[in-house]
């Protein structure tokens, strides 16, 4: 079946530090795979997206690299800011219905 | 051009009462998926709507119907409300030639 594993949270960091959010699946098929991200009180927005192995999605300095190998896709940042304070969500599609499987989702806090 | 819209933003019912969710979809977008993200969890597929039918079904019981109309807007109903389906009620859309879905800002349900 169709999985993904997030690291547990919350994961508390200074500014300016490296992030970053560990994300294993389990998958039929060829999935394409998603970080999402959830402010305090709204929906998700979409942060970056691979569709591929070997491919690198990137979005406002986050990155991820999809790692057929290994089964991952962990999300990294070089230097976090207080505004990057969110939940952050793993997520892939594995069929032609477009049905996502989300992780369970990992806070991430930054102090100033 | 709009993007996907929900209403209402929250809502309040009691035990046993029921409730419908709207959604609208971004221009374009003639898919649309339900998912339900209790607090702290990632969201759960609930279904997904295509051409006015029911095209895919998450572990929901019956208790959770849904519709589709002409103009690819949707309905979320949800009978005899229990406690656990206080959640917040998202939307996704999409059209069937892509695996990119955009989310809707979510309808806060609170069963007291």
């Amino acid at each position: 079946g169709n999985s993904v594993t997030q690291m547990e949270g919350p994961v508390t960091l200074s500014e300016e530090a490296f992030l970053t959010i560990n994300c294993t699946y389990t998958a039929t098929g060829y999935p394409s795979l998603f970080w999402y991200v959830q402010y305090p009180g709204e929906g998700l927005q979409l942060l970056l997206k691979a569709t591929k192995a070997d491919d690198k999605g990137s979005n406002k300095g986050f990155e991820a690299t999809y790692r057929k190998e290994t089964t991952s896709f962990h999300l990294e940042k070089g230097s976090v800011q207080v505004s990057d304070s969110a939940v952050y969500f793993c997520a892939l599609i594995s069929d032609n219905f477009n049905k996502f499987y989300f992780g369970s989702g990992t806070k991430l806090n930054v102090k100033p | 051009d709009a993007g996907v819209t929900q209403s209402p933003t929250h809502l309040i019912k009691t035990r046993g009462q029921q409730v419908t969710l709207r959604c609208s979809p971004k221009s374009g977008h003639d898919t649309v998926s339900w998912y339900q993200q209790a607090l702290g969890q990632g969201p759960q597929f609930i279904f997904q709507y295509y051409e006015e039918e029911e095209r895919q079904r998450g572990n929901f019981p019956d208790r959770f119907s849904g519709h589709q109309f002409p103009n690819y807007s949707s309905e979320l109903n949800v009978n005899a409300l229990l406690l656990g389906d206080s959640a917040l009620y998202l939307c996704a859309t999409g059209s069937g030639s892509h695996n990119e879905q955009f989310f809707g800002p979510g309808t806060r349900l609170t069963v007291l």
